[in-house]
């Protein structure tokens, strides 16, 4: 069964670095993992997409292990203005390309 | 920057009525989506679209339908709305054939309440 999973929530500090992992034990070979940030009242915001290994960019990075069944978005020295829920979107083989979303995991940065 | 635009922010509808919720894309995305997200679940893929005239069915198509007769536009079809049909939908659009190596982009929703 296609499935997405990641933590319901996670709290931190500002200025540590956190992490948030995603499994997904039945991703599509050709497919990405993707990851969005979404605050109240708006819609999902893209963060970062990768394949395999690590990717990086201005805001966040992404760790993909060989097997491909889990990855971790990380976030550098988060701020208050980070608290948002963030989602993991993989693809699954299943006709047709499948798009699983995780749950969501909440993330509440505090002073 | 993309701008994915849906009609209503809030809309309150009736029982068996027939709703109908719009999104338009500006940045000639083939792809556009319908999803709709409830708490503790996330989002889930109601219907998308490839390209003018092509749908295919997401996870939850029961009671939904959907159009797209023009490449910019896809709306979304409650055909006699439900209580259980009381959510937040998001519609979102990406680029090219690949469905899930390309980002979406996302209008910012609209919550629907059926009474």
């Amino acid at each position: 069964l296609a499935k997405t999973t990641q933590p319901i929530s996670m709290d931190s500090y500002e200025g540590q670095e956190v992490n948030i992992t995603c499994s997904h034990n039945n991703i599509a070979t050709n497919d990405y993992i993707t990851w969005y940030q979404q605050f109240p009242s708006q819609g999902p915001r893209f963060i970062i997409q990768g394949y395999k290994t690590k990717v990086t960019n201005e805001v966040a990075s992404l760790f993909i292990p060989a097997d491909r069944k889990s990855s971790t978005l990380s976030l550098p020295r988060v701020s208050l203005s980070d608290t948002a829920v963030y989602y993991c979107l993989v693809g699954f083989s299943g006709g047709y390309n499948k798009l699983i979303f995780g749950a969501g995991t909440r993330l509440a940065v505090h002073p | 920057d993309v701008k994915v635009t849906q009609s209503s922010r809030y809309l309150v509808k009736r029982t068996g009525e027939k709703v109908f919720l719009e999104c338009v894309q500006d940045m000639d995305h083939e792809n556009m989506f319908w999803y709709r997200q409830d708490p503790g679940l996330g989002l889930r893929l109601i219907y998308f679209s490839y390209d003018v005239k092509m749908k295919e069915k997401g996870d939850i198509p029961e009671g939904y339908s959907v159009s797209r007769e023009k490449k910019e536009r896809f709306s979304l079809i409650l055909e006699s709305a439900s209580t259980n049909q009381t959510s937040m939908y998001l519609c979102a659009s990406s680029l090219g054939r690949s469905l899930s190596n390309q980002p979406q982009h996302f209008g910012d929703g609209t919550r629907l309440s059926i009474l």
